[in-house]
């Protein structure tokens, strides 16, 4: 079945730099393009990027445009998030989910990343 | 990127019908077909319940129904059930491959 696995979330000051991870199996990786949603404690869904099955493209939300980079290795099943220059506002769990003509079809359990001094 | 507009809450009594409202764009709900509702229980990941303003996918309850009109897209569930209160949310394309989500509604089973 598909499993995805999110890690590398923590405390991190701002201005500081971090990179998310999202492991996927039970599925054929390389065929899907990939999104990174997250989430705000207490607050709703905010879409954050995607990209294409080869990586060749990637597409980012206003908040996160020039600070964040979404990549993937397709040899290791693996799904990418760097993110530079943290603000307080970026504190968030921050979901993986495969993309399946125009919607998120499955979903890991999150990571939680957290901005503050 | 504005959010899409839900309401805050809906509440409902078993078995009763309830209709969640999202109301884009014409850059987004209103052009594209490509609208999806997600179910959210507490600590828990998002569940996509329709796509494509009114499929379900496979698994998913027929007491869930989707619709568009113009702006306004809509979720109805049907025959309420406890197991139905969640947050949902809905979410649409919007051009240049990306997406918007809407700004959920708590949905409550009296």
């Amino acid at each position: 079945q598909v499993q995805l696995v999110e890690s590398g979330g923590g405390v991190v000051q701002p201005g500081r730099s971090l990179r998310v991870s999202c492991a996927a199996s039970g599925f054929t990786f390389s065929r899907y393009a990939m999104h990174w949603v997250r989430q705000a404690p207490g607050k709703g869904l905010e879409w954050v990027a995607i990209i294409s099955y080869d990586g060749s493209n990637k597409y980012y939300g206003d908040s996160v445009k020039g600070r964040f980079t979404i990549s993937r290795d397709n040899s290791r099943n693996t799904l990418y998030l760097q993110m530079n220059s943290l603000r307080p506002e970026d504190t968030a769990v921050y979901y993986c989910a495969t993309e399946w003509e125009w919607y998120f079809d499955n979903w890991g359990q999150g990571t939680l990343v957290t901005v503050s001094s | 990127q504005s959010a899409l507009t839900q309401p805050a809450s809906v509440s409902g009594s078993p078995e009763q019908s309830i209709t969640i409202s999202c109301t884009g764009t014409s850059s987004d709900v209103g052009y594209y077909n490509y609208v999806s509702w997600y179910q959210q229980h507490p600590g828990k990941a998002p569940k996509v319940m329709i796509y494509d303003v009114s499929k379900r996918p496979s698994g998913v309850s027929s007491r869930f129904s989707g619709s568009k009109s113009g702006n306004t897209a809509s979720l109805t569930i049907s025959g309420l059930q406890a197991e139905d209160e969640a947050d949902y949310y809905c979410s649409s394309y919007r051009s240049s491959s990306t997406y918007v989500f809407g700004t959920g509604t708590k949905v409550t089973v009296l």
